[in-house]
């Protein structure tokens, strides 16, 4: 069974840009969350989809962030405009429906607003 | 509200020395426990678990006991090695409704010399 992946890897952008996420659960998975690790800081949850839906949005910083789950799949991470601090490492983890359920992590991407 | 406090690093051994890593914890009701590794180069894996007071979760030599006493959960090992080398994370969940979300610590970096 694949993992979690996330792309990019790395992305280095200028202050203003647009930058968008991308991440793809374990399939089968309904659960997807979303962590940000701002260095220096813990890892901050940012959101919760089950399926399609939002579940918990509280942890998204400002609505420079927009993140969407188009038919319960891959998920987006869109900035836009970036800001200087919003540089970070972004985690994206996947569980299955029910109950406590492990949360399996993807590798993350490093984003560099500069 | 919720927060986890957990020692801080950088944590330098020599191989086959005793590791404990203090982690605490504030919570309203009764959260589950959780402490993730990630080794250099790779994503967050769960290492282990605890879902209820004096539940032990162990994992490849590691152990941690949930104490709702002292509302702590100090991850030990009693001879590490070379390949324990790796940032470790102690994190809870509210156990609120559907609400999966990890909490986090600022991680703890451990360096194991041989």
């Amino acid at each position: 069974e694949a993992g979690v992946t996330q792309f990019p890897s790395h992305s280095v952008i200028e202050k203003g840009q647009t930058v968008t996420l991308r991440c793809d659960p374990i399939s089968g998975h309904d659960n997807l969350y979303w962590y940000r690790r701002v260095m220096g800081k813990e890892i901050k949850f940012l959101l919760h989809f089950v399926k399609e839906s939002k579940q918990d949005e509280s942890g998204m910083p400002n609505n420079r962030f927009l993140a969407e789950r188009t038919g319960g799949t891959y998920s987006t991470l869109k900035v836009q405009p970036a800001e200087l601090e919003d540089s970070g490492v972004y985690f994206c983890a996947s569980s299955r429906a029910g109950g406590l359920r492990e949360q399996y992590f993807g590798p993350g991407t490093r984003l560099t607003v500069t | 509200g919720n927060s986890v406090t957990q020692m801080e690093g950088p944590v330098t051994l020599s191989e086959e020395a005793f590791l404990t890593i203090n982690c605490t914890y504030t919570a309203t009701g009764y959260p589950s426990l959780f402490w993730y590794v990630q080794y250099p180069g790779e994503g967050l894996q769960l290492l282990l678990k605890a879902t209820k007071a004096d539940d032990k979760g162990s994992n490849k030599g590691f152990e941690a006991t949930y104490r709702k006493e002292t509302t702590s959960f100090h991850l030990e090992k009693g001879s590490v090695q070379v390949s324990d080398s790796a940032v470790y994370f102690c994190a809870l969940s509210p156990n609120a409704g559907n609400n999966r979300k990890l909490i986090w610590g600022l991680g703890t970096s451990l360096a194991v010399n041989p």
